[in-house]
This record gives C-alpha cells, sequence and structure tokens, in this order.
C-alpha cells in the first residue's frame, strides 16, 4: 500500500510570488490535512478536507488555500509569499471520521527568498 | 481551548537508558492521544496511540498509558537506543470526533549516545 506523496519535496520561492503544493493521500483515504512545521511555533494546523469539502480550517490569515479533488487528492496554495512562510508543509491522510491516526508525507521544504 | 504540553528538550541519554518523556494535555470531550516521530529530513511517524481512558498504547519498546484522571499520556522506553535518537510529538485528536485535526505538543528532542 502506497504512503502519502507529497510533491514537490523542495521549492525556492521569492517572496510575492504564489505557490501550490500537491499532496496524494493513501487509497481509500477520504481526509486530508495540512499542517506547517516552523522551528519558532512548531506544527499547526491549516486546514483539512474530507470529501472535497473543507471540514475545518485553522487561524492562518486568507493567502493560505486548499481544495481537494473527487479521487481525494489534495493542493495547497499561499499566494503573496512572504519570508515568514519559510517551513515544512506535512500533508496528513486520514481514512475518515476523526480520532483516527494520521498518517503523513515527508513534506515539501519551502524556502522564500 | 485543546492544548498539548510536552517536557522540554533535548533529552541526552545513554544507550540502554530508561525513557521518560512527559506529555499533558487539556481536551474537551474525548480525544485520541497519539506520539508521533520524527527523523531528520521526515515526516512523522506514528509511534503508538490510545484512544480511550486507561488505554496502553506501545510499539517497538515504546509504551504510553492514556491517564484521564491526571491528563498525561507520558512516553517510555525501557532501553533506548542510538536509532531512538529523533524528535517526538504528543498529539491529541479533537474531541468531538467530528474532524481529523490534531493538536502538537511543541516536540521533545532525544539523542541517544553509544
Amino acid at each position: 500500500k502506497a504512503g502519502v506523496t507529497q510533491t514537490p519535496r523542495y521549492l525556492i520561492k521569492t517572496r510575492g510570488q504564489q505557490v501550490t503544493l500537491s499532496c496524494s493521500p493513501i487509497s481509500g483515504h477520504r481526509s486530508v490535512s495540512w499542517y506547517q512545521q516552523t522551528p519558532g511555533q512548531g506544527l499547526q494546523f491549516l486546514f483539512e478536507y474530507f470529501s472535497e469539502t473543507q471540514r475545518n480550517k485553522g487561524n492562518f490569515p486568507g493567502r493560505f488555500s486548499g481544495r481537494q479533488f473527487s479521487n481525494s487528492r489534495s493542493e495547497m496554495n499561499v499566494s503573496t509569499l512572504e519570508l515568514g512562510d519559510s517551513a515544512l508543509y506535512l500533508c496528513a491522510s486520514q481514512q475518515g471520521g476523526g480520532r483516527t491516526e494520521a498518517f503523513f508525507g515527508q513534506g515539501t521544504r519551502l524556502t522564500v527568498v | 481551548g485543546d492544548s498539548v504540553t510536552q517536557m522540554e528538550g533535548p533529552v541526552t541519554l545513554s544507550e540502554e537508558a530508561f525513557l521518560t518523556i512527559n506529555c499533558t494535555y487539556t481536551a474537551t470531550g474525548y480525544p485520541s492521544l497519539f506520539w508521533y516521530v520524527q527523523y531528520p529530513g521526515e515526516g512523522l511517524q506514528l509511534l503508538l496511540k490510545a484512544t480511550k481512558a486507561d488505554d496502553k498504547g506501545s510499539n517497538k519498546g515504546f509504551e504510553a498509558t492514556y491517564r484521564k484522571e491526571t491528563t498525561s499520556f507520558h512516553l517510555e522506553k525501557g532501553s533506548v537506543q542510538v536509532s531512538d535518537s529523533a524528535v517526538y510529538f504528543c498529539a491529541l485528536s479533537d474531541g468531538s470526533g467530528n474532524t481529523g485535526k490534531l493538536i502538537f505538543g511543541q516536540g521533545t528532542t532525544l539523542q541517544v549516545k553509544p
């Protein structure tokens, strides 16, 4: 069974640009969540998608958005990049309801210069 | 709101020493509790979980017991190895069960010396 796949693994972008990150969950999993990991703030929840609908959202500005497709693959987009957006972005795949374990991808390391 | 507090690291131990990483939580409802491990340059791997009070999760020699009375989920291992060196995260699920959101502690770095 394939794991969670995130692409690309590394990205370097310039301040003001936008970026799209991709996540393919484990087959059969309908929930995809995104997290931002930084040394200062730790792991922070961005949003969760379940069956193509945003089910929950963290406390991030509107520059951060996401979507989920009918095959459960998900993308997140960050517009007007700021230096502080440099982080490891992790995608988590869950089978369905809450309280279940999340399986994480290896992450996308975004560097904003 | 819900939160998780872990002991600050780094924790440095000699090989075969006993490990305890403390984790306490604040939550409403009936959350599940998890320990995740992160190796350098990698994502998070689930180490163990517990879904209700008094459950004990265990895996690869690691154990943790869901203690509702003390709101704790401390991670223990009887004899650590150099390969256990990593960052360990305690996490809880949303207590309502309506979302997959996880709330993480700040992480504890473990370094095991030969």
